[in-house]
């Protein structure tokens, strides 16, 4: 598509629920970014996919986050058992290639999960 | 570690002025880079302007400039003539050396008034 698109756009989950949420990234874009946002905060970085390799997933706040991307296209981010501080934006992003090189990350609208 | 800095919650200017939102960055990388994103009210994340440490001349894109200081690390994201749809969250961003990660400060909300 012509842009990274998210689903859902908004998502309320019962605390303990867990939850799944879908990012399509740019065509042909071999990076793909995973950010959590907080209310007035800045994005923090969650995790990085190279194609289907996680090379990063230094920013996973917890054991109950957990992301993937198989066939090194659509990735999914899954927040096992919910809890209220997992409420916020979740942004996805893709890239050409690696920021090192001077590419530029494009993101999608987010998907906003608030738990109750 | 990496930190990008922004000590301007909020700017205030009006149409057709120019404004400056500040940026300063900490970093051992001699390679990085840095990029500026507007985050409007509606959520999404839309990119401005990048410069690579290695670049000599300030970037320019439209409207936006960056005012690349590496001695003082800084890179300020200069708008020219301010419109209305400027208002929104400013936010500025470095790259990790691995270029696996964009690290991000905490932005600036800018409000433009007619």
């Amino acid at each position: 598509g012509a842009g990274v698109s998210q689903s859902p756009r908004y998502k309320v989950a019962k605390r303990g629920q867990d939850v799944a949420l879908r990012c399509d990234p740019i065509s042909g874009h071999v990076s793909l970014f995973w950010y959590q946002q907080a209310l007035g905060q800045g994005p923090e970085f969650l995790t990085y996919f190279q194609n289907e390799a996680q090379l990063d997933k230094s920013g996973l706040p917890s054991d109950r986050f957990f992301a993937e991307r198989p066939e090194g296209s659509v990735s999914t981010l899954k927040i096992q058992r919910t809890q209220q501080e997992d409420s916020a934006v979740y942004l996805c992003a893709s890239s050409r290639g690696r920021l090192s090189s001077g590419n530029t990350i494009y993101f999608g609208e987010g998907s906003w999960l608030t738990v109750v | 570690a990496q930190k990008i800095t922004q000590t301007q919650p909020g700017m205030f200017v009006q149409e057709k002025e120019a404004v400056t939102l500040d940026c300063t960055y900490d970093t051992s990388d001699q390679s990085y880079g840095l990029f500026w994103y507007k985050q409007p009210s509606s959520g999404e994340m839309i990119f401005l302007i990048y410069q690579g440490s290695y670049d000599e001349q300030n970037a320019t894109e439209g409207r936006y400039s960056l005012n690349f200081q590496k001695a003082r690390k800084s890179a300020n994201l200069v708008i020219s003539a301010s419109q209305l749809g400027d208002s929104a969250m400013y936010f500025c961003a470095m790259s990790n050396q691995a270029g696996t990660a964009l690290i991000f400060g905490k932005g600036t909300t800018l409000s433009v008034s007619s």
